[in-house]
């Protein structure tokens, strides 16, 4: 079946700009994850949705970071007024429920680039 | 807070020698441990977890890791690895019962020379 897919996968934006990256976990799958991944690093939690909430977003960097999941499927992390630190690959996981033992199914990423 | 560490950052291996990847974690409490692999060009994906049970697991393509609590660790050993194993492989960690987000550690590039 498919996988989580990310769009999109590559994102070249300029210092000051405000990008959206989206997320489409697989389906029926309840819990979704945002992580960011820099280079030469493991992926760093971001924030995580149960259903159509935010259940823990401790990991968001700064209120320059926000996301959203309005049906309890698709996923949008934004960042507003880009920094050039906020370069790295935007990962999404999805799992089917939200148990602390459940296998996350990653996407492939969103290589973010600001210039 | 909890941490993960891998402490060899590359490992360069032959075909057919033995592998054991070094992971020690750090957490006040019963944590879930997970070991994910990612191919060249490829998304992360799961090799194996713990979560209870028999310290010793079993997961795809011939890897086993061993939970040790008392050393707070979880290596991750192959008897005999491939050319197609080459690939980046993360340890993590989530605390059993509470925080679903996972730790990662920061990762060994494995490299298996044919």
């Amino acid at each position: 079946g498919a996988g989580v897919s990310q769009t999109p996968s590559n994102k070249v934006t300029e210092k000051g700009k405000y990008v959206e990256l989206r997320c489409d976990p697989i389906s029926g799958h309840t819990a979704l994850y945002w992580y960011r991944q820099s280079l030469g690093q493991g992926p760093e939690f971001l924030i995580y949705f149960q259903g159509t909430g935010a259940a823990d977003d401790s990991g968001l960097p700064n209120d320059r970071f926000f996301a959203v999941r309005p049906e309890g499927s698709v996923s949008t992390l934004k960042i507003q007024r880009t920094e050039r630190g906020d370069s790295a690959v935007y990962l999404c996981a999805s799992s089917p429920r939200t148990g602390d033992s459940e296998t996350q199914y990653f996407g492939p990423g969103t290589r973010l680039l600001v210039l | 807070a909890q941490s993960v560490s891998q402490h060899n950052h590359h490992v360069i291996l032959s075909e057919a020698a033995s592998l054991e990847l070094g992971c020690n974690y750090s957490y006040g409490g019963t944590v879930n441990l997970f070991w994910y692999v990612q191919y060249p060009g490829q998304h992360l994906q799961l090799l194996l977890k713990y979560f209870s049970g028999d310290p010793l697991v079993k997961g795809i393509k011939g890897f086993e890791a061993e939970f040790i609590k008392s050393k707070f660790s979880f290596n991750l050993r192959k008897p005999s690895v491939q050319w197609s194993d080459t690939a980046e492989y993360f340890c993590a960690v989530n605390g059993a019962g509470s925080a679903r987000q996972l730790t990662f550690g920061s990762g060994t590039q494995l490299t298996v020379l044919p």
